[in-house]
């Protein structure tokens, strides 16, 4: 089955820096890759996703990379704010398959 | 102002009883899902409902039963539960098509004494 390996497991940013996630996976038919944001106490929520087809992409101050070659994807934050503190996840799945494997988390910490 | 309506938000049981956690969605989704957290752990997928019918169960103990009564409703009937499932568990629904989002529910806290 896949196996989603996240880093770093924890991560201290000075407000207004960048953020960066990697995420890796072992099974090379994924093609579905979406990244959670989960606040203390509430649920996940999706912030981003992507698609095999497509090699980045970007909303406002979050983007996403995907190297299918190397089976790696990366969620990148720009210009990070107090909000932006929160557990994010990485998961991966195979289209038609219902089964979203996710990466261990990284808990990111905006330092004011 | 969750797409995905759990019930209850808390819920303390004993080992002996039986208990329903309870989901609900109106997006017109086909796949609804059950997610167990523990703290400081990403979700762990306990079934999935696809069409009504379950479709994944990953090998969860038979003290924790789902039911799908309709395509807008989930339950996950409980009984002689043990303190190691205490946890968060969350709903999801999404579209089943070509890989959509899962859409969580705010989840129950479950506590087993």
């Amino acid at each position: 089955g896949e196996n989603v390996e996240q880093h770093p497991s924890t991560l201290s940013v000075q407000e207004g820096d960048s953020a960066v996630i990697k995420c890796t996976y072992s099974d090379s038919a994924s093609n579905y890759f979406p990244w959670y944001k989960q606040e203390l106490g509430k649920r996940p929520q999706l912030i981003i996703d992507i698609r095999s087809n497509v090699g980045e992409k970007k909303d406002q101050r979050i983007a996403v990379t995907l190297n299918k070659t190397a089976k790696h994807f990366s969620l990148h934050i720009t210009e990070t704010q107090p909000e932006d503190s929160a557990v994010y996840f990485c998961a991966a799945s195979v289209v038609g398959n219902e089964k979203l494997t996710f990466g261990t988390g990284t808990r990111l910490t905006i330092i004011p | 102002d969750t797409e995905v309506t759990q019930t209850p938000k808390h819920l303390v049981m004993g080992m002996t009883n039986k208990k329903s956690l309870k989901c609900e969605q109106h997006m017109g989704h086909r796949a609804m899902y059950w997610y167990k957290q523990k703290a400081k752990k990403p979700p762990e997928l306990m079934f999935v409902y696809s069409y009504e019918k379950l479709s994944i169960n990953e090998s969860v103990p038979s003290r924790f039963s789902p039911e799908c009564p309709n395509s807008s409703l989930l339950n996950l009937h409980l009984h002689a539960l043990q303190p190691e499932d205490s946890a968060l568990y969350l709903c999801a629904s999404s579209q089943r098509e070509n890989n959509s989002p899962l859409h969580f529910g705010n989840g129950t806290r479950l506590t087993v004494t």
